[in-house]
């Protein structure tokens, strides 16, 4: 089975401007969940979605969103971005949405913001 | 905020010795507990999940024990060789679906 794909895998984006990252999960995976990960800080949980509905949110600004669509592929949108969105956001697909149910990660975008 | 702790942060050691680190996590409301190996230009991978009160996986070289009752895991690895440089993740879930992430313990391997 093909991994967890993401694309791009590099951007540079302007303060204030708005960008969107997607996300194709392991075919049969119905859950996709989104992190973002700056230096010294572990993997911060952003949302996660399974069959189209958001189930989980992390503690982000509104300015962090996401949607999946009918084919599992998700995709996270950041709007008005900002220095301190500088970062690898990594998404990762697993088949439901159960605490023992492991993740499978993508390769990453790295967002720079300047 | 669920407090998810690993320690050390890093650590080096010499290549053929053996070496473990923790992971700490709140002891209520434990549902299961996962370990990933983070290679770097790689993405993370799944190592463990493990969810009983005195369970033990173990994987090659690698394996974990879980304490739910006082909230810790550890990882060892015995006979550390160079590919086992990496960032070991820790993440607990609570029976809410998510998975906490800990910031890792980085491991570097001297040869």
């Amino acid at each position: 089975k093909a991994g967890v794909t993401q694309t791009p895998r590099y951007l540079i984006k302007t303060r204030g401007q708005q960008v969107t990252l997607s996300c194709s999960p392991i075919s049969g995976h119905r859950s996709v969940s989104w992190y973002q990960q700056t230096p010294g800080q572990g993997l911060q949980f952003l949302f996660e979605y399974f069959s189209e509905t958001q189930r989980n949110k992390g503690n982000f600004p509104g300015r962090f969103s996401g949607r999946q669509f009918s084919n599992s592929r998700s995709e996270m949108n950041v709007s008005t971005l900002e220095l301190g969105d500088s970062a690898l956001y990594l998404c990762a697909s697993r088949q439901g949405t159960s605490g023992i149910r492991g993740q499978y990660f993508g390769p990453g975008t790295r967002l720079t913001v300047t | 905020i669920l407090n998810v702790e690993q320690s050390p942060q890093s650590l080096h050691v010499q290549e053929g010795d053996s070496t473990n680190f923790t992971c700490s996590f709140p002891s209520s409301n434990f549902y299961a507990l996962h370990w990933y190996r983070w290679e770097t230009a790689k993405s993370p991978e799944a190592l463990f999940v493990m969810t009983l009160n005195g369970d033990e996986k173990k994987k090659g070289r690698i394996s974990a024990t879980l304490n739910t009752k006082e909230g810790y895991s550890y990882l060892y690895i015995k006979g550390s060789q160079p590919e086992d440089s990496a960032t070991y993740l820790c993440a607990p879930n609570f029976g809410n679906e998510k998975l906490t992430f800990g910031t890792g313990t980085r491991l570097t391997i001297i040869p």
